[in-house]
């Protein structure tokens, strides 16, 4: 199985400008979350989907952050319009039963 | 509401060495529990998860935590530290049935060769 994919794994960018980041889960898992690690907030849970219906998008920071996921196989975050306080590792995780399988992350820098 | 405390940090340990990683949980009823470790520049790997049933859980690389329901415990614990266990390490607690996995805010831990 070739796990949780992410991509990309580094993305520098400017203020202001939009930021999309992509999330394949690993194949029969029906529910996907994406989390933002910080080193002064940890591991926040931003979205969860379940069956690819948002259930709770209620940890995403404000209306700059969107979140899709059209097929049971891909997931995209969208920051739009990026600052530098959105700089943080972006984590998809995909789950079937209760245990949750991390990608490794997107790094994002805002400058 | 559920929550999650890893009292500790930083841990430097000597190879060779014993390990106890802390976490202690609040939660009205038995919750699943999940011990998961991130190497720099990696995604969270699970190490073990507790759901019910023998409070001794073993894990993959060595690793085992016990859960103790009076003291609302699931420590990790490793009888000898290789350096490649140098990582950080975060304990989760999951509401049975649901989606909420709330994790520790992480124990980094150091091991001295």
């Amino acid at each position: 199985d070739a796990g949780v994919i992410q991509s990309p794994r580094h993305e520098v960018t400017e203020m202001g400008q939009e930021v999309t980041l992509r999330c394949k889960p690993i194949s029969g898992h029906n529910s996907l979350f994406w989390y933002r690690q910080t080193m002064m907030r940890g591991l926040e849970l931003l979205i969860y989907f379940n069956n690819n219906v948002p259930i709770d998008d209620s940890g995403m920071p404000e209306d700059r952050f969107s979140a899709k996921m059209p097929n049971a196989s891909f997931s995209t975050l969208k920051i739009q319009p990026s600052e530098p306080r959105d700089s943080a590792v972006y984590f998809c995780a995909s789950s079937s039963f209760e245990e949750l399988f991390f990608g490794e992350g997107s790094r994002l820098t805002v400058l | 509401a559920q929550s999650v405390t890893q009292p500790d940090i930083h841990i430097t340990v000597s190879e060779g060495a014993s390990l106890e990683l802390r976490c202690n949980y609040s939660y009205g009823a038995t919750p699943y529990l999940f011990w998961y470790v991130q190497s720099p520049g990696q995604g969270l790997q699970l190490l073990l998860k507790y759901f019910s049933g023998d409070t001794l859980v073993q894990g993959i690389k060595g690793f085992e935590a016990e859960f103790k329901r009076s003291q609302s415990s699931f420590n990790l614990r490793k009888p000898s530290v290789h350096w490649s266990d140098a990582a950080e390490y975060f304990c989760a607690v999951g509401a049975p049935g649901t989606y909420k996995y709330i994790f520790g805010t992480g124990t980094r831990l150091k091991v001295l060769a």
